[in-house]
């Protein structure tokens, strides 16, 4: 079983709609979850990181984290053309430790 | 300030030949992370710097790649007798060493082994 699993989409909505990316981890020693964000032919850039269980929101994102189920989520509300891109989970067990990143889900906001 | 920049952007080369890829993290970074992307598979982590000292290889797919930095900035990873399978987007990535979750990524060098 792979450590972090993401559904690749693609996912296609339209401006304004509120979208929900998903990913699932195996294993509970995870503590740090994360969401990065990948333009075409750019590197990621990290969106927002959470430590625990619960909500973390930040403009028009919320980020959401369920340790009990291993389940992590990210919600975009009145996504914009501009928000088109993959979006990578990551997860990690520490502040010190590598990232594990999910495959990414590419998503496009059409206009 | 200057991000993380990486060259080539773009490499193309034959099989079995040797190839260089350069990474330049932030200044003041002391962790830097490679990494390749594949279509269809994800970030895969390759190796971590700690300063000079190198950690964690866990993720170099055999012998043919390695990796050194010096004096705790440029890094380079080197792939001997490339491959076909080889082909991918290189990023590299540094972070403020401990908040190693906070990575910085770099544009990446797309290598393409004919």
């Amino acid at each position: 079983q792979k450590e972090v699993e993401q559904d690749p989409g693609p996912l296609s909505v339209p401006e304004g709609a509120i979208v929900s990316l998903n990913c699932t981890y195996s294993n509970s020693a995870f503590q740090y979850f994360m969401w990065y964000r990948q333009y075409s032919r750019k590197g990621p850039e990290l969106l927002m990181y959470t430590y625990s269980s619960g909500n973390k929101e930040d403009g028009r994102f919320t980020a959401q984290v369920d340790k009990s189920s291993k389940y992590i989520s990210l919600f975009i509300r009145d996504s914009q053309p501009s928000d088109s891109a993959t979006y990578l989970c990551a997860i990690s067990r520490g502040s010190n430790y590598k990232l594990t990143f999910g495959k990414g889900t590419l998503l496009t906001v059409n206009p | 300030g200057a991000g993380v920049s990486q060259s080539p952007s773009n490499k193309v080369t034959e099989k079995g030949k040797d190839v260089e890829l350069r990474c330049d993290p932030i200044s003041g970074h002391t962790a830097l992370y490679w990494y390749r992307q594949s279509l269809g598979q994800g970030l895969e982590f390759l190796i971590y710097f700690q300063g000079n000292s190198a950690p964690d290889k866990s993720g170099l797919p055999s012998d043919r790649f390695s990796a050194e930095r010096t004096g705790g900035s440029v890094s380079t990873l080197t792939i001997q007798r490339t491959q076909q399978e080889d082909s991918a987007v290189y990023l590299c990535a540094s972070s403020r060493g401990l908040v190693s979750y906070e990575q910085y990524f770099g544009p990446g060098t797309r290598l393409t082994v004919t």
